[in-house]
């Protein structure tokens, strides 16, 4: 069984610049959500994907965008980057969206703004 | 608005040192609980879900517990190798799936 993956590791971006990250979920979960996660803050939601229709979004601007594909990987989009989006954006997939099911976080992808 | 508040902020104990975290939240109907484990630089484990209270789950030295308002990770003779930053989230009961994470407890067990 594959876990969640991400890509890329790290990224070093410049203010204004668009960024995107990409996330592959765990064999047969079709659910996934992005958070982000500043030094020493639990993870905040940004949004959810399920079988490739947004299914919940978080307290963030619409620069923030994404997709999920037939094969249930997903892309996280974020334009016009700010200072404040420096941080780690987790993905983790999950059996339903349906239920509070457990979900599986990937390693992450640390993204520094400058 | 749905609220998760972790104490303390930061714990240091010696290894065989039994302690609890402490997760208190606010939601207007819950869903379920979640414990996760999340070592530096990575993403968050699964440890559980409790559903209501009463609810008791157990791993290894872990035991999770929930009453209506809060939830406590037991941790009973600890190894330096349990620590991590312990993190609690909550998922409330209605349309919206989205979970409300705490800021997390970090667990340092000194050998």
């Amino acid at each position: 069984e594959t876990g969640v993956t991400q890509s890329p590791t790290h990224l070093i971006k410049t203010r204004g610049q668009q960024v995107t990250l990409r996330c592959s979920s765990q064999s047969g979960h079709n659910t996934v959500s992005w958070y982000q996660q500043a030094l020493g803050q639990g993870p905040q939601f940004i949004f959810q994907y399920y079988r490739e229709e947004e299914n919940g979004r978080g307290n963030f601007p619409p620069r923030f965008s994404g997709l999920q594909f037939p094969n249930y990987s997903s892309e996280l989009n974020v334009n016009a980057l700010e200072l404040d989006d420096s941080a780690l954006y987790l993905c983790a997939s999950s059996l339903s969206s349906l239920s509070p099911t457990e979900q599986y976080f990937g390693p992450g992808t640390r993204l520094t703004v400058t | 608005e749905d609220q998760v508040t972790q104490s303390p902020e930061a714990l240091r104990l010696q290894e065989g040192e039994s302690s609890s975290l402490n997760c208190s939240y606010t939601v207007s109907g819950l869903r379920g609980l979640f414990w996760y484990r999340q070592d530096p630089g990575k993403g968050p484990e699964f440890l559980f879900t409790l559903y209501s209270a009463g609810e008791e789950k157990e791993k290894e030295r872990l035991k999770a517990t929930l009453t209506k308002k809060e939830s406590f990770l037991h941790i009973t003779a600890p190894k330096p190798e349990d620590s991590a930053t312990y993190l609690c989230a909550v998922q409330a009961a209605g349309g919206s799936y989205i979970p409300t994470f705490g800021r997390g407890t970090s667990l340092i067990v000194h050998p």
